[in-house]
């Protein structure tokens, strides 16, 4: 069976310094992969997918970028944090391949990582 | 703009008091809505798939539909362990999910 898995849990860092999630799925190859991110009373947002090894598509413009230099790897950097890159931070997987000839079908999510900026 | 609505934002049931989620959408083209239930501190969990109007899903004592413009999640006498927090989400074009902010569900023996 496929399993998805996130580190570090919980990170607490101060403002400017670097960051690194990391995100590996296991039990599958060539998975679509994503970053989403989750603030307090606000829906999932996406920050990035990937279809291919290094193929990064960005969807909304920030301090973050997302690498994905293994198939089944997916990793989320900043150089420098702000006050602002403070939340709940999820990878997910969704199996590569269609269905009625679209890409869909469902995400599956890893257990998440919570980033505090002081 | 394409937007997903769920209300309400809580709900507080009495196990078995049953009762249904709305999730109300207005992005064109849609692909396919996704139900998740999320307990805190986790990452969603996967429920359920619709992708055309008039489908129902279930599992266990939950129940999934969908209309042209909404879906509806029915839980049936629920228990204490139905407590969280449940996610919809809608596909349009490619790639592209967007979530509502959820229904925060407590379920009291």
């Amino acid at each position: 069976s496929q399993t998805i898995h996130q580190w570090p849990a919980t990170l607490v860092q101060p403002v400017g310094s670097p960051l690194s999630l990391e995100c590996t799925v296991e039990g599958t190859s060539n998975p679509n992969l994503y970053w989403y991110r989750q603030a307090a009373g606000r829906g999932l947002q996406l920050l990035f997918y990937s279809v291919g090894i290094g193929q990064i598509s960005s969807e909304v413009p920030q301090n973050l970028s997302a690498s994905r230099p293994q198939d089944r790897q997916f990793i989320l950097s900043s150089k420098k944090l702000l006050l602002s890159d403070s939340g709940f931070y999820l990878c997910a997987w969704r199996p590569r391949g269609s269905v009625k000839g679209l890409n869909t079908g469902e995400l599956f999510f890893g257990e998440g990582s919570r980033l505090t900026v002081l | 703009e394409d937007q997903v609505t769920q209300s309400p934002e809580a709900l507080r049931l009495q196990e078995g008091e049953s009762s249904s989620l709305n999730c109300s959408y207005t992005v064109s083209g849609l692909r396919g809505l996704f139900w998740y239930r999320q307990d805190p501190g986790k990452g969603p969990e996967f429920l359920f798939t619709l992708y055309s109007a008039g489908e129902e899903k279930e599992k266990e004592r939950l129940k999934a539909t969908l209309t042209k413009k909404e879906s509806f999640l029915h839980i049936t006498a629920p228990k204490p362990e139905d407590s969280a927090t449940y996610l919809c989400a809608v596909e349009k074009g490619f790639q592209k999910l967007v979530f509502g902010t959820g229904t925060r569900l407590l379920v009291s023996p």
